[in-house]
Parts: C-alpha cells; structure tokens; sequence
C-alpha cells in the first residue's frame, strides 16, 4: 500500500542548513514532491522531482533522491526564520492525487 | 487575485448539523480536490473531480457529498457532522491529471463539530 514517513520535527538555527527526510513505499511513484504550509494557510509547491533523477538543486533547496533505499530528503541552505513552516513530502503514481506524509515542523531559531 | 478560494474559513457547528464549505478557482483548471487535514497535520485526499465527473473517491462516509457545478467550482457537503469531522479541509485546483499537474491549494476551512 501506499504510505510516506516523515519525522515529526526539526529545529535549526537561522544560517544552518536543514534536512528533512521522507521514506516512501510505493516503488511505482512517478513523482516526488516537497510542500510547504505556513500557519494558517494552505499548502504551496516548493519542488518535485521525477523519478528517474537523482538530484535536483533550485536555489536554496536541493532534493535528493535514493530510489533504491525509497528515501527523499530535501535540504534547505542558509535557513531563515522564514522558513519555520510544516513541510510536506508527497508521492504521485501516475495520476495528480498525491499521498503525503503527516508533515515534519521545522522551527528556526534566530 | 485569489487563485483558490474556500468559504467560510471557519465553521463551528453542533453535532448532527448538516454543513456545506465551497470552493472556488479562477486559474481555468479543470481538475479540483477536497482534502481532510487532522489535529496531527496529516493530510488525506477525500475526492478529486475532473471535469466535473468524479474520479477519486477515497474511504469517505457517505455524509460527506461532493457537488461540482462547474469545472470552476467544487462544493462540499457534509450531512449529520460528526465530533470527528473536525479537522482542517482544503481545496484544490490543477490542470490535468497527469502527475505532474500542480495543485494549488485554498488556505482552508477550520470546522469544529462541538
């Protein structure tokens, strides 16, 4: 069945860098995405990779994929205060509906 | 300007209510989701509509019933609430439904059932 773990909570000091990690166990995922949601608000796209890659950097965020150990992991350079939010990891086998995993709060602290 | 719009916000009601949260998107999509997010933060896809026709429907009571319109709009509607019914719900919007579709999604609709 489909399911993806993440750790509940992370916190970072502001110019750290973070690393959040996802484990996933559906090997047919197509796509691999990363959300952010801030208090109060809905969920916005931060990133995705497809599953044949193996990394992706976008400025500060790079994902890395290991798909033989089901593990997605996105890193978060020079972490800002800004960037205390819930992240979300998510999986796509083919369709648009996405499985995601309960979120992992990350804290900056100044 | 807003792209995925839900109202209300916020929902307080009483047990055995019937209830409707609306939803509305004016980026074009023809694709729209309802999705349930709990006290934990874990968030699960409830229904997904495509062009009006309904294409997931995951393991919902039958109180709650999704009505969609227009491919603009997906309202959802919840019958005989429940204290378990309370919890964050959300709406989105993509064109498509190939997996690369991205979702946009509402800022939500806080519903307590007291």
């Amino acid at each position: 069945g489909e399911d993806v773990e993440q750790s509940l909570f992370l916190s970072v000091r502001e110019g750290d860098s973070s690393v959040i990690n996802c484990t996933y166990t559906d090997s047919s995922s197509t796509y691999l995405y990363w959300y952010k949601q801030e208090p109060g608000a809905g969920l916005q796209l931060l990133t995705y990779i497809f599953s044949n890659m193996d990394m992706k950097q976008d400025q500060r965020l790079t994902v890395l994929l290991n798909k033989k150990d089901k593990h997605l992991s996105l890193r978060i350079a020079d972490t800002q205060t800004g960037d205390s939010a819930i992240y979300f990891c998510a999986e796509s086998i083919g369709y648009s509906t996405l499985t995601f995993g309960k979120g992992t709060m990350l804290l900056v602290s100044p | 300007d807003t792209a995925v719009s839900q109202t209300p916000k916020y929902l307080v009601t009483q047990m055995g209510n019937d209830k409707s949260i609306k939803c509305e998107q004016n980026l074009g999509h023809d694709t729209m989701y309802w999705y349930k997010q709990d006290s934990k933060k874990f968030l699960k896809i409830m229904f997904s509509y495509n062009n009006k026709e309904l294409i997931i429907n995951e393991t919902v009571p039958n109180r709650f019933s999704p009505k969609s319109p227009d491919k603009a709009h997906l309202n959802l509607h919840i019958n005989s609430l429940e204290l378990g019914d309370s919890a964050v719900y959300f709406c989105a919007s993509s064109q498509g439904l190939q997996a690369l579709a991205e979702q946009y999604f509402g800022p939500g609709t806080r519903l307590t059932v007291t």
